[in-house]
């Protein structure tokens, strides 16, 4: 079975230090691996994504996230947080069958 | 703005009255989903649709139906929603992922309250 995990519900985080928000996932056969942010009484918008090829992807608003194999991971991060990317972060899992699996959720604070 | 619109973006309803959540889209993309996300969880998958090809997940209770009249337009009906279906209702589309997955585009949400 496909699964996501978000193993930390919050991470603080001072502004202008870098930031990563973890995200492990477990599928047999190839992961589509994505991430999306969701600011307050708003939709989920998408960040970046992992499809095939180089395991660094680079997205929007600065983030860049690092897909791991062996690890079965996929953090997102970014080298300099500002207050604005406070919000809901979620990653995501698909095989290509539009079926979607999103992961809890992690709650970034980025303190001035 | 090429966007996904859902309306109204917060509806009320009592105990078991029929009640419909509206999506809209002006990407042209052909698949649509709804989503159903409670307060703190991940949004989970209700069905989808692949132009008018309907998916439906194997734990999407029965009470949840949906329609899709056209490529732009799809539909959410609870018949009968309980105090359990309080949550977020996301919408969103992709493009045909069949060559290349692609991503989502979502709307802003309908927040059902059930009185």
């Amino acid at each position: 079975a496909q699964s996501v995990a978000q193993p930390e519900d919050q991470v603080n985080v001072a502004e202008g230090n870098p930031l990563t928000v973890k995200c492990t996932y477990s599928v047999s056969g190839n992961p589509y691996l994505f991430w999306y942010v969701q600011y307050p009484n708003r939709g989920l918008q998408f960040l970046l994504k992992y499809i095939t090829g180089d395991n660094l992807v680079k997205g929007s608003y600065g983030f860049e996230a690092e897909f791991n194999k062996s690890q079965t991971s996929f953090h997102l991060k970014k080298p300099s947080a500002l207050v604005s990317d406070s919000a809901l972060y979620f990653c995501a899992l698909t095989t290509g069958t539009y079926k979607y699996i999103f992961g809890t959720g992690t709650r970034l604070k980025v303190l001035a | 703005d090429a966007m996904v619109i859902q309306n109204p973006r917060y509806q009320v309803t009592q105990f078991g009255k029929p009640v419909t959540l509206s999506c809209s889209q002006t990407l042209n993309h052909n698949v649509m989903y709804w989503y159903q996300q409670k307060s703190s969880q991940a949004p989970k998958l209700l069905f989808h649709y692949y132009d008018k090809d309907f998916n439906n997940e194997a734990d999407t209770p029965d009470n949840f139906q949906s329609r899709r009249p056209n490529t732009s337009f799809c539909f959410l009906d609870i018949r009968s929603p309980g105090l359990g279906d309080a949550a977020m209702y996301l919408c969103a589309t992709s493009r045909d992922g069949r060559i290349l997955v692609n991503e989502q585009f979502f709307g802003p949400g309908t927040r059902l309250t059930v009185l």
